[in-house]
């Protein structure tokens, strides 16, 4: 079964990072990238980011730039995303998605990840 | 950065309607566009690629057509599991997604 499997909820004070992981099975993990979306409460879609697992390259919303980190480990078929410096508006859903079939439309989604950030 | 836009923000149809949903982008993006249908506290799931191909599963109802800068996502009978957040998403150069749709019952 192809999926993506997220950590799960995490609360964090202004300032601190969070360290959202994401676990791919059913498809070849290394062949193809991940793309990290975050979902505000009531808001819409926002792309942060891409990693390239082969490779390694990456790309990075500008308005992320200097605080957001992807990584993976092929051995255990995650990818990581670390965001730093968390302020009140990074509060939302994070989620994980790739597109092995289609080059850039994601066809997987992982369930999501809670991150609240709060004082 | 590539902008999209989407019109209307909201739309109240009924069972059974058509439905159609723009989406614009700031540039020409040729055909790689996608769009995706959202539930409440669901992840997106994927209906359409590259402007007009079906995500497999994805009911006939849903069509797509488009290129360049402007796109439509047409729904040919609205059903009752159609009610949701309607997404279309830009991949010719790094992602972004337009603002949403929200098809609500009239």
């Amino acid at each position: 079964q192809v999926q993506l499997v997220q950590s799960g909820p995490e609360v964090k004070k202004p300032g601190a990072s969070v360290k959202v992981s994401c676990r791919a099975s059913g498809y070849n993990f290394s062949n193809y990238g991940i793309s990290w979306v975050r979902q505000a409460p009531g808001q819409g879609l926002e792309w942060m980011a891409w990693i390239s697992v082969y490779t390694g390259n990456t790309n990075y919303a500008q308005r992320l730039q200097g605080r957001v980190t992807l990584t993976t480990d092929t051995s255990t078929n995650t990818a990581y995303m670390e965001l730093r410096s968390l302020r009140s508006d990074d509060t939302a859903v994070y989620y994980c998605a790739s597109d092995p079939r289609y080059g850039g439309a994601f066809d997987i989604w992982g369930q999501g990840t809670m991150v609240t950030v709060s004082s | 950065d590539i902008q999209m836009t989407q019109s209307p923000s909201t739309l109240s149809a009924s069972v059974g309607d058509r439905v159609t949903i723009t989406c614009r982008a700031s540039q020409s993006i040729s055909r790689w566009l996608a769009w995706y249908q959202q539930k409440p506290g669901k992840a997106p799931k994927l209906l359409i690629y590259k402007a007009s191909s079906s995500e497999s599963g994805v009911p006939s109802r849903f069509s797509g057509s488009g290129s360049g800068t402007e796109f439509t996502l047409t729904i040919s009978s609205l059903q009752p599991d159609d009610f949701a957040t309607y997404y279309c998403q830009q991949y010719y150069s790094y992602s972004f997604f337009g603002p949403g749709t929200t098809v609500d019952i009239k």
